[in-house]
């Protein structure tokens, strides 16, 4: 298993200004993914974080938006630039060894921005 | 496109009742197939997986599979109080990428 660390846990944030969540596993692991959770919604992945490269976008994301970060196998840094408060959700941080097992998740970030 | 699909909610079960929830996918190919509960406020957790045709049980529940039909569900028994929750099912599209489905709100009644 692993433990995924997560910060901050929640912010307020003035619109037009930017946030850098940070996720950190306590092992080293394959693949790391960032998720957005609008209220009373699933999960929708907005990209990958590959480590040592650029991130992979899913559709509807773009990197100037949403850059990500990814040193080494145990950390990454998703940042909400110029936000608006439809950027207003929560965000999470998961990780996942293989493909046949589990994601596990970060307990997120409930962003506010006003 | 590759979805996920949910019954919609809310399920309403008395305690000590069994609980069913359904998930049907798109993509024949898919290879591994997650379950996750997710209480308010909290991220989601493993529940269960399963990867081969059948039924997988653990404790209380139990994960049913069907790739001919393209079918994922899980069956809580003797439900109770605190598994009212929003289970998720989630599935691996030949990749590392997990897609999840909209979510089933559990709500057991004492």
């Amino acid at each position: 298993s692993a433990v995924i660390s997560q910060k901050p846990s929640r912010d307020i944030c003035q619109r037009g200004t930017s946030l850098t969540i940070q996720c950190q596993v306590d092992s080293q692991v394959t693949m790391m993914f960032w998720y957005r959770q609008q209220p009373g919604q699933s999960l929708t992945l907005i990209a990958t974080a590959n480590q040592g490269s650029e991130a992979t976008y899913e559709s509807g994301f773009v990197i100037d938006k949403f850059p990500i970060s990814r040193p080494n196998l145990t950390f990454s840094t998703l940042t909400v630039s110029n936000m608006s408060p439809e950027d207003s959700s929560i965000y999470l941080c998961s990780a996942r060894q293989t493909v046949n097992t589990e994601a596990f998740f970060g307990q997120g970030t409930r962003l506010t921005v006003v | 496109q590759k979805e996920v699909e949910q019954n919609s909610g809310p399920l309403s079960v008395p305690e000590g009742a069994i609980a069913s929830l359904n998930c049907t996918y798109s993509d024949r190919g898919s290879q591994s197939f997650f379950w996750y509960r997710q209480y308010s406020g909290k991220s989601p957790e493993l529940i269960m997986f399963i990867y081969s045709n059948g039924d997988k049980e653990d404790g209380r529940f139990t994960a049913q599979l069907n790739k001919a039909s393209q079918y994922v569900s899980l069956l809580i028994r003797d439900s109770q109080p605190s598994d009212s929750a929003t289970y998720l099912c989630a599935v691996n599209f030949n990749d590392y990428k997990l897609s999840f489905g909209a979510g089933t709100t559990v709500t057991v009644r004492a």
